[in-house]
């Protein structure tokens, strides 16, 4: 079955920088690749996903690559926030099957 | 409040009993997917439906049972609990089945929080 993982499993920046979170998938047939944030407490809540026939899309601060090729994608985040702060995971599906996430990434942005 | 209803909130059991959870996806969602996420841990696929039928499975343990009924709110069942089956857990529903924008996404409930002593 489909296996994600994901690194760093935490991140530390600086209020300002920038943050890269990665994510590798093993199902080549996997075809839609969503980014979650989860909030302290609260539920996971979409920020941002991509397409298999789309490179690079951006949202604000926010953009997301994937390579198919190495069945990679990655997470962007510009300019953070201390309200950035949270733990992203990354996913990835194939048509309307199972979502599979990956382990998580504890991002702190320190003021 | 995101559409996505999960009761009970919270449930406190003993081992070896069983605990029924309920969800009721959002309006116009098709797809219930359950999720279980223990303590500092990521979220693990458990199984999904769409429209009443069984789509994929998880890593979900034989204790573990869920189903869709014909109204589309779905119940996971627990059995012989134990101690490590502590965890909160997630229903989150989609449209799904559809080549539509959005089709994809998950809305989550706000979880049930199993704690088995």
């Amino acid at each position: 079955g489909e296996n994600v993982e994901q690194h760093p499993s935490t991140l530390s920046v600086q209020e300002g920088d920038s943050a890269v979170i990665k994510c590798t998938y093993s199902d080549s047939a996997s075809n839609y690749f969503p980014w979650y944030k989860q909030e302290l407490g609260k539920r996971p809540q979409l920020i941002i996903d991509i397409r298999s026939n789309v490179g690079e899309k951006k949202d604000q601060r926010i953009a997301v690559t994937l390579n198919k090729t190495a069945k990679h994608f990655s997470l962007h985040i510009t300019e953070t926030q201390p309200e950035d702060s949270a733990v992203y995971f990354c996913a990835s599906q194939e048509g309307f099957q199972k979502l599979v996430f990956g382990t998580g990434t504890r991002l702190l942005v320190s003021p | 409040d995101s559409g996505v209803t999960q009761t009970p909130k919270h449930l406190i059991t003993a081992t070896g009993q069983r605990v029924t959870l309920r969800c009721s996806p959002r309006s116009g969602d098709l797809s219930v997917y359950w999720y279980q996420q223990s303590l500092d841990q990521g979220l693990q696929f458990l199984i999904q439906y769409y429209n009443g039928e069984e789509r994929a499975k998880g890593n979900i343990l034989e204790r573990f049972s869920a189903q869709q009924f014909p109204d589309l709110h779905s119940e996971l069942n627990l059995s012989s609990l134990e101690l490590g089956d502590s965890a909160l857990y997630f229903c989150a529903s989609s449209v799904g089945g559809d080549i539509i924008p959005g089709a994809n996404v998950l809305t989550f409930g706000a979880g049930s929080r199993l704690t088995v002593l």
